[in-house]
């Protein structure tokens, strides 16, 4: 069964440094998304992405994060200057563009950020 | 009020019991309801998903979902150890939007 995968699994990196958190999502998928999980916390939209354009963005996602869709099957995050509080487990979902529309979104793994 | 709310448990419950998990919810747009599934430090796995009001059964597993009281459930029956995870409930208003999650009920099935 396709599945979606994320890589790295873990990422640790210290406060102010770039990092890019890369998704590949299911191959038939068209709508992706980002959501993160601060530990013990609920897990938090973050972006949306349809058609190379971010469709929707939460009061999280703000100048520091980016998302690309640099070749036909990657999907990326990127943190321009990492935060401490940035340090949560990050997450990839796609969603496969039907008719009738379907709203099942499919996870990946996720990739733990740890900021130090 | 918050969106969605969901007990956080912590539930333990002995082998082979029927558990209910429950998610109540605010915003009346919402047309899409789902289960999910997420082990610790796991993605979150599909379990129920169903549109609008009704029921929805897929193994041992139903899903209830009665949009005049925005209250969703899912049952698990004859519930197995491999069951112990935490369960979280999402939703949409549709149109490939986001979902917005509760806070998880962690769920204990003991032998």
């Amino acid at each position: 069964e396709p599945e979606v995968t994320q890589t790295p699994s873990h990422q640790v990196t210290q406060m102010g440094q770039e990092v890019i958190l890369r998704c590949v999502p299911i191959s038939n998928h068209l709508y992706f998304y980002w959501y993160r999980q601060i530990l013990g916390q609920k897990v938090e939209f973050l972006v949306s992405f349809y058609n190379n354009e971010i469709s929707e963005k939460s009061e999280i996602f703000d100048d520091q994060f980016s998302v690309e869709r640099p070749d036909g099957s990657n999907f990326t995050l990127k943190i321009r200057s990492t935060k401490l509080e940035d340090s949560a487990m990050y997450f990839c979902a796609s969603i496969p563009v039907t008719t009738p529309p379907s709203e099942e979104q499919y996870f990946g793994p996720g990739t733990r950020l740890t900021v130090t | 009020q918050k969106e969605v709310e969901q007990d956080p448990g912590p539930l333990s419950v002995p082998e082979g019991a029927i558990v209910s998990l429950n998610c109540t919810y605010s915003n009346s747009a919402f047309q899409y309801f789902m289960w999910y599934r997420q082990y610790s430090r796991k993605g979150p796995e599909l379990l129920m998903y169903t549109y609008s009001s009704g029921n929805k059964e897929d193994g041992r597993f139903t899903a209830q979902v009665d949009k005049s009281s925005k209250y969703i459930s899912l049952f698990i029956r004859d519930s197995q150890p491999s069951d112990s995870a935490t369960y979280l409930c999402a939703m949409s208003d549709g149109g490939y939007n986001k979902l917005i999650f509760g806070a998880g009920t962690r769920l204990a099935v003991h032998p």
